[in-house]
């Protein structure tokens, strides 16, 4: 139990183009789902949190306008990079947690390149 | 402000000993403390979970502590294998449910 997908696992772009990346839990309802990026040999970025049915709350530093989060269900959850440029080009993971639980679980990531 | 601190970068071992990892923190108590594992272009994966009221959890060859007053935890793998090699994370949070920090990672080797 508690799988949660990504997609696409991987995608390139040219830069000004915006990309859309898709996270759901497959066998649990997750009411707060949450985006993170990830740059080599670091560790996780939290940039967002988002309650299934309100606005995503973003971490400082994170352009809201730019990183476009949408929770429209229990298990769905997008994250749209607009206007992606090269410095955009990182590995986004997703997690999701169930309502009243501490843990998370974490999709696959997706990596972007932006050329 | 709140710092999380993990042993070392890299750690590497002798298949079939015991791991230890370690997870400390600073500028703030923890009531939940939670470790990953994160292998190369994945997601973390979940592993256990430990309350400030619980000193020690197991999980299989998985075993982690919780000192809130030394505000340290430690993580072992008994009996440790080659599929063990991979980056553990640590994760306080003030509150059960509350989002959490990342730790830098301890990047963990098991040489058979």
């Amino acid at each position: 139990g508690a799988v949660v997908s990504q997609h696409p696992s991987w995608v390139i772009c040219k830069s000004g183009t915006s990309v859309k990346i898709e996270c759901r839990s497959l066998d649990f309802q997750a009411t707060t789902m949450f985006w993170y990026r990830q740059f080599p040999k670091q560790s996780l970025m939290l940039m967002a949190t988002s309650n299934e049915g309100s606005k995503a709350t973003y971490e400082q530093g994170v352009e809201k306008d730019k990183f476009l989060i949408n929770h429209a269900s229990l298990t769905l959850s997008t994250l749209t990079v607009t206007s992606a440029h090269p410095e955009d080009s990182s590995f986004y993971i997703c997690s999701a947690r169930a309502q009243g639980a501490g843990e998370q679980y974490f999709g696959p990531g997706t990596r972007l390149t932006v050329t | 402000s709140q710092k999380i601190e993990q042993n070392s970068e890299a750690l590497n071992i002798q298949e079939g000993k015991t791991a230890t990892l370690t997870c400390n923190y600073t500028n703030y108590s923890p009531a939940y403390l939670q470790w990953y594992r994160q292998d190369p272009g994945r997601g973390p994966v979940f592993l256990l979970l430990i309350r400030e009221n619980e000193k020690e959890k197991r999980k299989e060859r998985l075993k982690v502590t919780f000192d809130t007053t030394l505000k340290q935890s430690l993580f072992h793998i008994t009996a440790s294998q080659p599929a063990d090699s991979a980056t553990y994370l640590c994760a306080p949070s003030l509150r059960y449910g509350q989002n959490f920090v990342f730790g830098p990672g301890t990047r963990l080797s098991v040489l058979p």
